[in-house]
């Protein structure tokens, strides 16, 4: 089932706009990560925030976590039209299971 | 570095048949695992793997098969094709032990059932 959950589930912008995605999760988690998926494509790792951390940041991605609300948000500055994609989160639960569930993805489209 | 390397890239299948999908990966990941995508339910782990000679099941194991025998290799078995299993199948590698390490991912295989 999944844990996480990403909000909205379609977005679309024109280039040089910024874009922010959500992730909700319902237990506790030891770390959370994005994922990008492109079209025909396999995922690929953006970015690993641990529970400890708040902010994280990596190029022109931003990836905050609140543990008190069980959300993370994904923020990708000056969007190009390379970055239109899905968009996964990732919880790893504590007690290092090393299985991340994913939630259903948001669709990125970037408009040149 | 070729990580992560599944085949086929697309399948066709009748309803009754069988055929494994392919991953190997060149990393030296103790965990292997397999997800299936569908339109709308993101992604469904149906088998995971610790490391050489150990299996166990995930969300979705019903009608597929894994073992492990070598650390580079994780077969997925379907044994009798239904059409419910008509989806993207993904084979993913990490370390095990070294907490936080992210999924690397094959680029999928297309498998319909028909």
């Amino acid at each position: 089932s999944q844990q996480g959950e990403e909000d909205p589930q379609a977005l679309s912008i024109q280039e040089g706009e910024n874009a922010t995605m959500n992730c909700s999760y319902k237990t506790s988690i030891n770390n959370l990560q994005w994922y990008r998926q492109n079209s025909g494509r396999g995922l690929v790792h953006l970015i690993l925030i641990r529970s400890n951390e708040r902010e994280k940041h990596s190029g022109r991605l931003r990836v905050t976590l609140d543990t008190s609300k069980k959300s993370s948000s994904l923020l990708i500055t000056a969007s190009r039209a390379a970055d239109t994609a899905s968009y996964f989160c990732a919880t790893d639960p504590p007690g290092g299971s090393y299985i991340p569930t994913f939630g259903r993805g948001t669709s990125l489209i970037v408009h040149p | 570095n070729a990580g992560v390397t599944q085949t086929p890239k697309f399948q066709v299948l009748k309803t009754g048949q069988s055929m494994t999908l392919q991953c190997a990966q060149d990393m030296n990941h103790e965990y292997m695992s397999w997800y299936r995508q569908d339109p709308g339910m993101g992604l469904r782990l149906i088998h995971y793997s610790v490391g050489a000679g150990i299996t166990d099941q995930g969300e979705v194991p019903n009608g597929y098969n894994v073992s492990r025998s070598t650390t580079e290799d994780f077969p997925l078995r379907l044994l009798s094709a239904a059409p419910s299993q008509t989806s993207v199948y993904f084979c993913a590698s990490s370390y095990v032990g070294t907490a936080n390490s992210p999924l690397h991912f094959g680029n999928g295989t297309r498998l319909t059932v028909t």
